[in-house]
């Protein structure tokens, strides 16, 4: 079992839908979890952070966080073709290693 | 602000070659420092991070090497590339309590 994961996708949805993205993880002594944007050949971009269980939001993004089930969401509102990237989920232990997921491809058709 | 550099941008080596990435930060003190590898369409390996001069931690058993000869600079080298080795290689830097990292623009390697 991989320590993050993600599924790959290609996860699709029409411009103003609400694309949902899910991560699950392995390590229950898991602090700190991130969500990051990556473009076609660019690094990544650190899209949001949350470290207590419930949602957090900003502006179109909402992460979502359960420890007991060992599962973090990033849910996208008014999805816009500049959302289509792929998304990387990093967990990080309290010895401040980050894990990452293979990442999710997004894809907003206009 | 802070910045991070990389280069070469994109490299294209024989194998057997040896290598050198740089990867230098500005605008901030004692960063935690990292390398990760990103073979197409997988998330990023771990490679090696570095707590301070001198103090190089190494995740995966490789035949890379890595070494940080001041605050913000941290050298990615191997003696002889494989072809295995080819992938795009991320620097990162951290600092605090919050572990965010932020990445530089990365570095494509293509061993032939």
């Amino acid at each position: 079992q991989k320590e993050v994961e993600q599924n790959s996708g290609p996860l699709s949805v029409p411009e103003g839908a609400i694309a949902s993205l899910n991560c699950t993880y392995s390590d229950r002594g898991s602090q700190s979890f991130f969500w990051y944007r990556q473009y076609s050949g660019k690094s990544p971009e650190l899209i949001m952070f949350i470290y207590s269980n419930g949602d957090k939001e900003d502006g179109r993004f909402t992460a979502q966080l359960n420890k007991a089930s060992q599962y973090v969401s990033l849910l996208i509102r008014d999805s816009q073709p500049s959302d289509s990237a792929t998304y990387l989920c990093a967990v990080t232990t309290n010895a401040g290693k980050s894990t990452f997921g293979d990442g999710t491809t997004l894809t907003v058709k206009p | 602000s802070q910045t991070i550099h990389q280069w070469p941008a994109t490299l294209v080596q024989p194998v057997g070659s040896p290598l050198s990435l740089e990867c230098t930060v500005e605008g901030t003190s004692n960063p935690n420092l990292y390398w990760y590898r990103q073979a197409a369409g997988r998330g990023l390996q771990l490679l090696f991070y570095s707590v301070g001069i001198g103090q190089i931690s190494s995740e995966v058993p490789q035949n890379l090497s890595a070494s940080r000869p001041q605050d913000r600079q941290f050298i990615l080298s191997s003696k002889k590339l494989l072809l295995s080795d080819s992938g795009f290689y991320l620097c990162a830097w951290t600092s605090g309590s919050v572990n965010e990292q932020f990445f530089g623009p990365g570095t494509r390697l293509t061993v032939l």
